[in-house]
């Protein structure tokens, strides 16, 4: 079934380490997003990419990097810059024919937290 | 900077009553995305609205738009406790270089059905 895996489900981060969370999507979808969600919040933007080697900044960017060196994967690095990293992280996609009528697709999200 | 705003952000309600849940939004869009998240869970696509006046159904749930009022309404028809989850809306804005878009989330609302 064509859908978004993330790994972890379930991340624990040391202080001053950095930690990758994986997205890999078999949709063929073009864009893909990471999100932050906090208890009782929304979800706010954290990086998009729309092609491969290509990804823009969304709104709460800082102490975060991504890449994009394929079209299937978009990982995640929580550096050690992010001094409040303990949030659900989701990652979604969009793409493919009709894209502009379509959702965005989320995968089960990636717990991190502080030890 | 676009800001959605959903009302109220919490709702009790009685299994067999109705209510609808609101989403205000600041700056011009077309289209509007509703999703179920489940307590741990992920997001849920429940309704695409793409243009002025859309109104979907599903089951119990009916969602409009009003692109001029820049509102969304979520109503919610004989609540059952199968609906208790928190829904969010999602505003959509072009991303940069306009060739997909990015979605800024409502902080969602909190569905409680009891008996």
């Amino acid at each position: 079934d064509g859908g978004i895996t993330q790994s972890p489900k379930y991340l624990f981060r040391k202080e001053g380490q950095n930690v990758t969370l994986s997205c890999e999507q078999n949709l063929n979808h073009d864009a893909m997003y990471w999100y932050r969600q906090d208890p009782g919040q929304g979800l706010r933007l954290i990086y998009y990419s729309q092609i491969v080697n290509d990804f823009q900044k969304g709104d709460i960017a800082e102490g975060y990097s991504v890449s994009r060196e394929k079209k299937e994967s978009f990982p995640l690095t929580v550096t050690s810059a992010q001094k409040n990293p303990t949030a659900f992280y989701l990652c979604a996609s969009n793409g493919g024919r009709g894209w502009s009528n379509q959702p965005q697709h989320f995968g089960d999200g990636t717990r991190l937290s502080i030890l | 900077e676009l800001k959605v705003e959903q009302n109220p952000l919490f709702l009790s309600m009685q299994e067999g009553k109705n209510y609808t849940i609101y989403c205000n939004y600041s700056t011009t869009s077309d289209r509007l995305y509703w999703y179920r998240q489940d307590p741990g869970k992920s997001l849920e696509s429940l309704f695409v609205l793409l243009s002025n006046g859309a109104v979907k159904q599903e089951g119990r749930l009916m969602a409009s738009l009003d692109t001029k009022a820049r509102l969304s309404t979520l109503h919610i028809t004989a609540a059952v406790h199968d609906l208790s989850a928190t829904y969010f809306c999602a505003v959509a804005s072009p991303n940069s270089g306009g060739s997909n878009y990015k979605l800024t989330f409502g902080k969602g609302t909190l569905l409680t059905v009891n008996p």
